[in-house]
């Protein structure tokens, strides 16, 4: 069982509101992503990290920011959230210490909705 | 276009009975491929990995093939049970970059039946 941790589960928001989207690993892992997963569709990656103080975008264009402060988190902002984000948020990590490095760890997702 | 494309998109089987799960990709240079099982609510985890050297590689009852020349895989799923009820995911990696290009299927969702 992965050590990767999201908040919350579920959310369910009005247009505009501000959320963020925890996700914490106890791996060490120096690798972390942000993936959009809609039903029947392959993941998407809209952001990544290679460790601390550097962030990536993806290859799916999105109006979320991340932020990585620390190895373990790996926070999602949406400054203004509208329906079109309603969507299934996956967050992963990868690193040498699982002894694969492109070995993914999935947290169990965030699904939000916005009315 | 690097693609992945996996087939079939759903299958239904009944508990006990064998299935086979495709994918073939387009993706180059290649690096390795991966199979994941994502459960309904849950995020994806990792079944087996393939090198391009291997052919075949098996993880209790799943078990994973590769011909790198045709760029095929499949997973055979042997003596079903209803707790394979799931998607499942092929990835296939590239060697473009430092970190590994990914590339997703968008899966097979497979249903077992009692």
């Amino acid at each position: 069982e992965a050590d990767i941790y999201q908040t919350p589960r579920y959310l369910v928001i009005g247009t505009g509101k501000k959320i963020t989207l925890e996700c914490s690993q106890t791996m060490g892992h120096d690798k972390m992503y942000w993936y959009q997963q809609d039903p029947g569709m392959e993941l998407h990656l809209i952001h990544y990290s290679y460790g601390v103080n550097s962030t990536e975008k993806g290859d799916l264009s999105s109006e979320s920011t991340v932020s990585r402060i620390r190895t373990e988190h790996f926070p999602l902002t949406l400054e203004s959230a509208r329906p079109s984000h309603t969507s299934q948020y996956l967050c992963a990590s990868s690193g040498p210490k699982s002894g694969d490095d492109e070995k993914l760890f999935f947290g169990s997702g965030t699904q939000l909705s916005v009315l | 276009k690097n693609q992945v494309e996996q087939s079939p998109q759903s299958l239904i089987i009944l508990e006990g009975k064998n299935c086979t799960l495709q994918c073939n990709y387009t993706v180059s240079p290649f690096s390795n491929l991966r199979w994941y099982k994502q459960d309904t609510g849950r995020g994806p985890v990792s079944l087996t990995i393939m090198t391009f050297s291997e052919n075949t590689k098996s993880n209790g009852r799943y078990t994973a093939t590769l011909d790198a020349d045709t760029k095929q895989s499949s997973l055979h799923i042997t003596a079903s049970q209803l707790s394979d009820s799931a998607s499942y995911i092929c990835v296939v990696s590239d060697r473009g970059s430092t970190l590994g290009r990914l590339y997703f299927g968008r899966g097979t969702q497979l249903t077992v039946w009692p």
